[in-house]
């Protein structure tokens, strides 16, 4: 099975702040990854899929990159609406898997 | 409205079964792969299994052999049969539409809770 690795698993950042979380996989999986952003109590909510595609209605502030092994989420500013738990997915073979999440607090 | 609504959760002991629901609205079931997907309390999400638009169906190690996922076009539902379940399947249960791109979770429902205890 192909293991995801998101880092860091907390961070502490302040309004306004440029951010990014990075999640690697066991095994190269082409551009097979999306991110979520997930608030307490809630459904998860998609934000960018095939790597680096903007979901329909999340904020442009929101972006992705990397292909095979390494990924990575960036929020530009933060605003006050991000602080949650983001988690990376991938797709390989019919076969999902989860990043351990990353919380995202305010500063 | 396009929602998925799961359904069918609650408190049952060790070794027993249960079947969960997921009913699709507003746009077209059979098009779409669907997924359930797991998150015990204060935990990290878990993916539990896919079934494609022709019942193909796959699973991780976790829960192969005991949970079966279905599907009924003709109603827009999913379904989950979970047997021999285990205290480490207490969780909240998501349904959600594979739409974006393969293996992307476009769609989720609120989820229903699953408790495995004596």
């Amino acid at each position: 099975d192909i293991q995801m690795t998101q880092s860091p698993s907390t961070l502490s950042a302040s309004v306004g702040d440029r951010v990014t979380i990075t999640c690697r996989a066991s095994q190269t999986i082409s551009h097979w990854l999306a991110w979520y952003q997930q608030k307490p109590g809630k459904a998860p909510k998609l934000l960018i899929y095939k790597a680096s595609t903007l979901e329909s209605g999340v904020p442009s502030r929101f972006s992705g990159s990397g292909s095979g092994t390494e990924f990575t989420l960036t929020i530009s500013s933060l605003q006050p609406d991000d602080f949650a738990t983001y988690y990376c997915q991938q797709y390989n073979n019919y076969l999902c898997t989860f990043g351990q999440g990353t919380k995202l607090e305010i500063k | 409205e396009v929602q998925l609504v799961e359904s069918g959760g609650g408190l049952v002991q060790p070794g027993g079964s249960l079947r969960l629901s997921c009913a699709a609205s507003g746009f077209t079931f059979s098009s779409y792969d669907m997924h359930w997907v797991r998150q015990a309390t204060g935990k990290g999400l878990e993916w539990v299994s896919v079934i494609g638009t022709t019942g193909d169906s796959y699973y991780p190690g976790s829960v192969k052999g005991r949970f079966t996922i279905s599907r009924e076009n003709a109603k827009n539902s999913l379904y989950l049969q979970m047997n021999s379940l285990r205290a480490g399947d207490t969780a909240v249960y998501y349904c959600a539409r594979d739409g974006r791109a393969a293996g992307s979770f476009d769609l989720w429902g609120r989820g229903t809770l699953v408790t495995v205890s004596s």
